[in-house]
């Protein structure tokens, strides 16, 4: 079935530095994108969502970046602060016949010290 | 307002025990689905649904049974619960329209097999 790799697992960086969080998936019938992020305790708080071929999208503070003829989709934190601290997840919507799945990354955690 | 509710959010059971968890969607959306959520393994599918009497397989199904009552009410049903089940178990509801493709998650049920 869809494999989604997302790298890194750990991420530190100083406040102000940017953070880049990419995933990569394998099933051609990968159609709706997603990045979520979860902070402690919490459930999961949607981000951004991206379908097009080529898109960037900008967020508050970040950047996704949806390739699919490499199929790969990033996050870019632009200059992170101590509250982006969290777990950040991808998702990738599979749509086979007429079924769908909706399969996730196993997370990156990042903090983000002062 | 979308509105995914779980319940219970909290629930302890001992080894052997019936457990049924409870999910309601007011979306208006045909697809449910149940993930756990453990530490290392990201969230993982157990279930779905794209309607009302159907029931698709997840990738980690074994030792769950789940039920689609209607548009709004997905159950997962634990019958023999085992240690291993201990968990972070989310509901999500989906809906495909293009850009406006929605997936809207619970707030989560922490179930404990003691």
């Amino acid at each position: 079935g869809e494999q989604v790799e997302q790298r890194p697992p750990h991420l530190s960086v100083r406040e102000g530095d940017s953070a880049v969080i990419i995933c990569t998936y394998t099933d051609p019938n990968s159609y709706y994108f997603f990045w979520y992020k979860q902070e402690p305790g919490a459930g999961l708080q949607l981000l951004m969502k991206v379908f097009s071929s080529t898109e960037i999208n900008e967020g508050q503070g970040f950047t996704v970046l949806l390739n699919k003829k490499d199929k790969q989709l990033s996050l870019n934190l632009t200059a992170a602060h101590p509250g982006d601290s969290a777990v950040y997840f991808c998702a990738v919507r599979v749509i086979t016949g007429n079924t769908g799945k909706l399969i996730f990354g196993l997370g990156t955690t990042l903090q983000v010290q002062p | 307002e979308a509105a995914v509710t779980q319940s219970p959010r909290n629930k302890v059971t001992v080894t052997g025990g019936n457990v049924t968890l409870s999910c309601r969607q007011t979306n208006s959306h045909n697809y449910m689905y149940w993930y756990r959520q453990d530490t290392g393994h990201g969230l993982r599918l157990i279930h779905y649904s794209y309607g009302a009497g159907n029931l698709q397989i997840g990738d980690v199904p074994d030792g769950y049974k789940a039920t689609r009552t209607t548009q709004e009410d997905f159950f997962l049903l634990l019958e023999l619960a085992s240690p291993s089940q201990t968990s972070l178990y989310f509901c999500a509801s989906s809906v495909d329209r293009g850009r406006n493709t929605e997936v809207f998650f619970g707030k989560g049920t922490r179930l404990t097999v003691v």
